[in-house]
């Protein structure tokens, strides 16, 4: 059974910086692009970054993009979220969810795995 | 692009009910459709994917489709159950290597 862990949300102050960990098990990390997918309170759900299952090609949001940063580790099977500039609609519960087939070279097309997501509020 | 979703949709038990994901632009079978299903405080999960696979699991009252014509896809969920009551995301992926949610459908099950 797959598993996919979030960690390291917390409440950090506009214009802060919080670093998020999707810690996996049950499958081989190394073979499947990446995902985080975030959840404002009461809304919708939204795509926030990809990374390669070798993590050599990363894509991210509009929203994010040059605030966030995407990384793994595949020694660690462990994925991470570093958020910078955090504004307050970055306040969201953020889901790590994996690829369905492995070795996608542009990523995959469909989330396969959600992790129980963390929350991350931006507040002063 | 965007996918747009009914806010809400509720029917009875037993009854049927679809589910409408329409696209805003670039037709609809350009990329395959996927559809989750997140149950209050929890994850989601996929029910639908690839405009019309169901994932092991998944019973075959859950069927997924796309419409040319009206460039949409649905879910039609039949002989519904209370267990069925949740939102509901359509998801697609974009030529700029993004990939978009629509906004949610939250169904109902009276």
């Amino acid at each position: 059974q797959v598993q996919l862990v979030e960690s390291g949300g917390g409440v950090v102050q506009p214009g802060g910086s919080l670093r998020l960990s999707c810690t996996t098990s049950d499958f081989i990390f190394s073979n499947y692009g990446m995902h985080w997918v975030r959840q404002a309170p009461g809304k919708g759900l939204e795509w926030v970054a990809f990374i390669r299952f070798d993590g050599r090609l990363k894509y991210y949001s509009d929203s994010v993009k040059g605030r966030f940063t995407i990384s793994r580790d595949n020694s660690r099977d462990t994925m991470y979220l570093e958020m910078s500039r955090l504004r307050t609609d970055d306040s969201s519960v953020y889901f790590c969810a994996k690829d369905p087939n492995p070795h996608a070279a542009q990523g995959d097309n469909w989330f396969a795995s959600w992790g129980q997501g963390t929350l991350v509020s931006v507040s002063s | 692009f965007m996918l747009t979703q009914p806010h809400s949709v509720s029917e009875s038990p037993g009854k049927t009910v679809t589910i409408s994901c329409s696209r805003s632009s670039g037709p609809i079978d350009s990329y395959y459709v996927h559809w989750y299903r997140q149950r209050p405080g929890s994850s989601p999960t996929i029910v639908i994917y690839e405009d019309n696979q169901r994932p092991s699991g998944v019973p075959d009252r859950i069927s997924g489709s796309i419409d040319k014509s009206s460039n949409s896809a649905s879910l039609t969920i039949s002989r519904l159950k209370t267990e069925d009551e949740a939102d509901y995301y359509c998801q697609s992926r974009d030529a700029t290597n993004s990939w978009v949610f629509g906004g949610g459908t939250k169904l109902t099950v009276l």
